[in-house]
């Protein structure tokens, strides 16, 4: 069984800080997908990396996959309110079933005004 | 507005009743899933649609039944649930066939059974 270990569960900052969410894992995964969920709505994709070692840039977001493609780490600068909302970060495995994405226990964020 | 729209929003049921919760999509996406969420929890996979045969069922109870009467519809018929079963229930789609397909999630039925 296939795990990602998320952190911090949950982050409460204010506005204009930075913060770095982190997903763990021993095992090695095909791609890392980075979603956000804001309440009363469903996760909405923001990023998905394959390759080791990839970092993507969405404005003030910054993702990270790690080289050898078992970690993958978020980065908020100068958070704002709009930034609040549960992170969840999910891998797809290697060798496993195409459909089933291992989901960490998700980042619940809020920014304070 | 998401692509994947689901209805109803909002459902109170008793524990004898009988339900059913409808997830559309119209992107040409072969997969199609049930994910069951609870508060500040991630979301938990509960079966997976591909090309219209069921390709995984995560152990879920007998009470939740699914159906995908076509390639953009997926039905959840839900009977005699227990008050452990409320949550909320995302339906998502992709592309299928890889990992790396990302998921479009509908905004979930709110379920509640009394």
């Amino acid at each position: 069984t296939q795990l990602l270990e998320q952190s911090p569960q949950f982050l409460s900052i204010q506005e204009g800080e930075n913060l770095t969410v982190y997903c763990n894992s021993s095992s090695v995964f095909s791609s890392l997908q980075w979603y956000r969920q804001e309440p009363g709505e469903g996760p909405v994709l923001l990023v998905t990396v394959v390759t080791g070692g990839e970092v993507k840039k969405l404005k003030r977001l910054t993702f990270q996959f790690g080289d050898a493609r078992k970690d993958s780490s978020l980065h908020i600068t100068a958070a704002q309110p709009g930034d609040t909302g549960l992170y969840l970060c999910a891998g797809g495995g290697s060798g496993g079933s195409n459909y089933k994405l291992t989901f960490g226990k998700g980042t619940l964020l809020t920014v304070n005004p | 507005d998401t692509e994947v729209t689901q209805t109803p929003k909002h459902l109170v049921m008793g524990m004898t009743n009988k339900k059913s919760l409808k997830c559309e999509q119209h992107m040409g996406h072969r997969a199609m899933y049930w994910y069951k969420q609870k508060a500040k929890k991630p979301p938990e996979l509960m079966f997976v649609y591909s090309y219209e045969k069921l390709s995984i069922n995560e152990s879920v109870p007998s009470r939740f039944s699914p159906e995908c009467p076509n390639s953009s519809l997926l039905n959840l018929h839900l009977h005699a649930l227990q008050p452990e079963d409320s949550a909320l229930y995302l339906c998502a789609s992709s592309q299928g066939g890889r990992t790396n397909s990302p998921l479009h999630f509908g905004n979930g039925t709110r379920l509640t059974v009394t």
